[in-house]
């Protein structure tokens, strides 16, 4: 069964500085990967997704992640946080298709606070 | 077009009263889910339907019932609420399971059971 982990509960950072979000994950085989954002009193919004090829995803708003498969880890980063990134941010997994036509399976989140 | 839409957006119940939650997507996807989210719980999933008359229990399905009412329409019920599901739910759909596509989640609707 394929699982996530998000290890920070809450990640701080300064206006302007780099910001990253952890993320790894447990599936056999090549997993689907997907970041997601939540904005206050609101649904789920898609960030990025990993599916095949080039490493390095870059999504909305300026967010990129890094499928790394020696470490199964998928990082959201962003080179300059503002402070309208402030929000929960959930990864994501998938087993691959031939594992079965299995959903999405979410980490407990992330609370990212980004600070004037 | 107006994505996914849940029906109400908030709901005071008590205990053993009955509701259904109401969710549509006009995007012509195939599959469905259910989700509720807690406080350090994340999103979990009750129920998903995988296509047009088909429906699977997820990680966390009981107390709850699903009825996938047509492609458009998945609703949700709790036929005797307990205050444990006390939570906000959210509906999503996608284009199909036997594809890696994303998923796209509606507005939610917070429940508070007392």
């Amino acid at each position: 069964a394929q699982s996530v982990a998000q290890p920070e509960d809450q990640v701080n950072v300064a206006e302007g500085n780099p910001l990253t979000v952890k993320c790894t994950y447990s599936v056999s085989g090549n997993p689907y990967l997907f970041w997601y954002v939540q904005y206050p009193n609101r649904g789920l919004q898609f960030l990025l997704k990993y599916i095949t090829g080039d490493n390095l995803v870059k999504g909305s708003y300026g967010f990129e992640a890094e499928f790394n498969k020696s470490q199964t880890s998928f990082h959201l980063k962003k080179p300059s946080a503002l402070v309208s990134d402030s929000a929960l941010y959930f990864c994501a997994v998938r087993a691959p298709l031939h594992s079965g036509n299995t959903p999405l399976v979410f980490g407990k989140g992330t609370r990212l606070s980004v600070i004037a | 077009n107006a994505g996914v839409t849940q029906t109400p957006k908030f709901q005071v119940l008590k205990t053993g009263q009955s509701m259904t939650l109401q969710c549509a997507q006009d995007m012509n996807h195939n599959s469905m889910y259910w989700y509720r989210q807690d406080p350090g719980m994340g999103l979990r999933l009750i129920y998903y339907s995988a296509s047009e008359g088909t429906t699977d229990k997820g990680e966390v399905p009981n107390g709850y019932n699903v009825s996938r009412l047509n492609k458009r329409e998945f609703s949700l019920r709790l036929e005797s609420a307990a205050p444990s599901q006390t939570s906000v739910y959210f509906c999503a759909s996608s284009a199909g399971l036997a594809s890696p596509d994303t998923q796209y989640f509606g507005p939610g609707t917070r429940l508070t059971v007392l």
